[in-house]
C-alpha cells in the first residue's frame, strides 16, 4: 500500500491565521481524501481531492475555509484559512490503494496536528 | 443515522489475553467493506484487517481477526494475545459503494493493556 507523508506534523497557529498542510504520496493514486479529527472525536471527512479540478466537499466544509489542491497523482494540500480555536484538530490525510489481498484500502499519512490559540 | 455504532468508550484487558471490541453497522447497500484502523498517541491511522460484505469467511490477520454477522450486521474485532504496544484507540469503518469509497467512522473504542 501506498507511504504518505504530511507536513507539518504539528503547528501551533494564531488566530487569524492560515496554514497549509502538504501530503505527498510515494506512488499515484487515483483517490485522496482529507478528514479532521477533533480533540476526543472520531474522523470525519472534510473533502475528496480530485486531480485537475476542484475538490468535493462534505456538508459543512466549504472551500473558503478549507480549499484544496490536487495538482497531480501524488500530491495535495489542504489550507485551513483564517483559523479559530475550534480547528485545533488533526488533519490526516489518506489515500486508496491495495492490500496483500487486493481489497481497496485508505492508508493514512501520520496526521498534522494543529493547535490554535 | 449513525452508519457506525462503537458502544464501548474504553476497554482494558489484561496482557496476553484476548479483547473483543464491538461494532455494529447500518446500510442498505447490498456491496459494502468494514474496516478496522488503529490509532495509537502518536495519532496515525493503522489499517488492521478489512471484510467484504460478500467475503464467505471472516477475515483474519495474524492476532487479528473479524467475527463478521451479516444478518446482524455486526463487525467485531478480535484481539488474541494482547500485547502492551496494542493500546490505543480502535476505530470501525464501513465504506459503502454508493460512497465512492469514503469511509464513515465509528467513535472509537480506547484498549488499555495491563500487564
Amino acid at each position: 500500500s501506498a507511504v504518505i507523508s504530511q507536513k507539518p506534523s504539528r503547528d501551533i497557529c494564531q488566530r487569524g491565521t492560515s496554514l497549509t498542510i502538504q501530503c505527498q504520496v510515494d506512488s499515484q493514486v487515483t483517490m485522496m481524501f482529507w478528514y479532521r479529527q477533533q480533540p476526543g472525536q472520531s474522523l470525519t471527512l472534510i473533502a475528496t481531492a480530485n486531480q485537475g479540478s476542484e475538490a468535493t466537499y462534505e456538508s459543512g466544509f466549504v472551500i473558503d475555509k478549507f480549499p484544496i489542491s490536487r495538482p497531480n497523482l501524488t500530491f495535495s494540500t489542504l489550507t485551513v484559512s483564517n483559523m479559530s480555536p475550534e480547528d485545533s484538530s488533526i488533519y490526516l490525510c489518506s489515500a486508496l490503494g491495495q492490500d496483500h489481498s487486493g481489497a481497496n484500502v485508505l492508508t493514512f499519512g501520520a496526521g498534522s496536528r494543529l493547535t490554535v490559540l | 443515522a449513525q452508519k457506525i455504532t462503537q458502544t464501548q468508550p474504553g476497554m482494558f484487558v489484561q496482557e496476553k489475553e484476548a479483547v473483543t471490541l464491538d461494532c455494529t453497522y447500518d446500510t442498505s447497500d447490498p456491496s459494502y467493506g468494514l474496516f478496522w484502523y488503529k490509532q495509537p498517541s502518536s495519532g496515525e491511522m493503522i489499517f488492521l484487517i478489512y471484510q467484504g460484505s460478500y467475503d464467505q469467511q471472516n477475515a483474519t490477520e495474524g492476532r487479528y481477526s473479524l467475527n463478521f454477522q451479516k444478518a446482524r450486521k455486526s463487525a467485531n474485532l478480535v484481539i488474541s494475545a494482547s500485547q502492551l504496544g496494542d493500546s490505543a484507540m480502535y476505530f470501525c469503518a464501513m465504506r459503502e459503494t454508493v460512497n465512492d469509497y469514503k469511509l464513515s467512522f465509528g467513535a472509537g473504542t480506547t484498549v488499555t493493556v495491563r500487564a
